[in-house]
This record gives C-alpha cells, structure tokens and sequence, in this order.
C-alpha cells in the first residue's frame, strides 16, 4: 500500500457524461499528479499539482480539468466523454516539487469505462 | 519535450536467467529515472531509481546502469523468479515523468 488512495475504484458511465474522480495523497505529500493508461497509449502524464497551484500540464484535453483542494486531495473532472477516454486513471504524491526530481508513489487507480 | 523509448516490449526467461531491459531518452535535462513494475489490474510499484550523479546502482537482485553520454539507461534483473513476471516501465523525469511503453516479462518455471 503506497498511502495514496482513489475513489471511485471502478466507474461504468455513457458517452456525453460527465465524471469526478478523487484522490488524496501520502500523509505530508503536497504534490499531485495525474496519469491516464490506456492500452494503445501506456501511462501518459496529464497535470500536476502543488500545494493547490497548477504545476505543470501534459497532454490533457480541455474537457478534462482537475484541481487540488486545501486540505491536499485533489478531484480530476473528466466531461463530454468519449469512449476513448475508458481507462485506468492513477493519482500519484510526493513530497515536494522543488530541489529537483522525487519518486512519485501510485494510488491504485480508478477504471473507468465509458459506453 | 521528452521521449522514451523502451525495449523490448515483451521478454520471456527461463526461471533463474536474467533478464535486461533498455531505455533511451531525448532530453539531455533530465536527471532522474525510475522503474516501475506493474502487475496486471494494479497500480505502478517503484522498484528501483537512479539520479544523473550515478552510474549504477543495485538493490538485491535488480540492478539499474545509466549512460548520460549515450542518454540510455537499463534494468537488470538476476535470478529471476516467477513472481517477477509483470509489465516494467521505465521514465525520466524533466519536470514531469515520461514514461516508456512498458516491457512485459514472463518467467517461465
């Protein structure tokens, strides 16, 4: 158990919907970040967050959105779904973000499909 | 930005061989490297990692080796044992990871 936790842990929803998914970090850990693995495209960075600011941004579509709360969990919003974006959705904390580079730990994802 | 690229993208080991993975990058900034392994449904686990200021490093029986010159950096795994088998991936990190396509290991008993 990495300490990072997602909720919810499977999603089945349609197309033109819209979804929140959750996740809080390691005990102390103020960065966020947000993955999604799909089978033809592997684990592709979407944004990170830092201490509730915007960080840096991947390749994130514009009808996604996330956002990182004062107490330091953090929500990815994903609307007008495709069935494209069915995947497993991973939250990942560390630490800090400054002073260079840090082991990112997983949370257990969030699988989401879309009909 | 970066990209990585991992090989192969499966590998199959007689158990107790070893077996290697290879990673190349492009971004000559980053400094750091991790590997993750992935078992099927579960989330990315780190195994092992390396920074820019070291060549190699190992832990039991994994073994990590960067070439900052050449910009590629491999996995070693000796011994290997049935429950190695599960996807690896391997990434750098610039400001943000960037993650290879993944290498599925099965180890045959």
């Amino acid at each position: 158990d990495s300490g990072v936790t997602q909720t919810p842990k499977h999603l089945i929803t349609a197309t033109g919907q819209r979804v929140t998914l959750r996740c809080s970090p390691r005990s102390g850990d103020l960065s966020v970040y947000w993955y999604q693995q799909s089978l033809d495209q592997g684990l592709q960075f979407l944004i990170q967050y830092y201490n509730g600011e915007e960080r840096a941004k991947g390749n994130i579509l514009e009808r996604f959105s996330a956002q990182q709360f004062p107490d330091l969990h953090s929500e990815l919003n994903l609307s007008s779904l495709e069935l494209g974006d069915s995947a497993l959705y991973f939250c990942a904390s560390s630490p800090r973000t400054s002073g260079g580079p840090e082991t990112q730990y997983f949370g257990p994802g969030t699988r989401l499909l879309v009909l | 930005g970066e990209n990585v690229e991992q090989h192969p993208s499966t590998l199959s080991v007689q158990e107790g061989d070893s077996a290697v993975i290879k990673c190349t990058y492009s971004d000559s900034a980053s400094n750091y490297f991790p590997w993750y392994k992935q078992e099927l449904g579960k989330r990315p686990q780190l195994i092992i990692d390396i920074r820019s200021n070291v060549g190699e490093k190992k832990d039991q029986r994994i073994a990590v080796t960067l070439n900052k010159t050449a910009k590629h950096f491999s996995l070693h795994i000796t011994e290997t044992q049935p429950e190695d088998s599960a996807v690896y991936f391997c990434a750098a990190n610039d400001y943000k990871l960037s993650f290879g396509a993944g290498t599925t290991v099965t180890v045959r008993a």
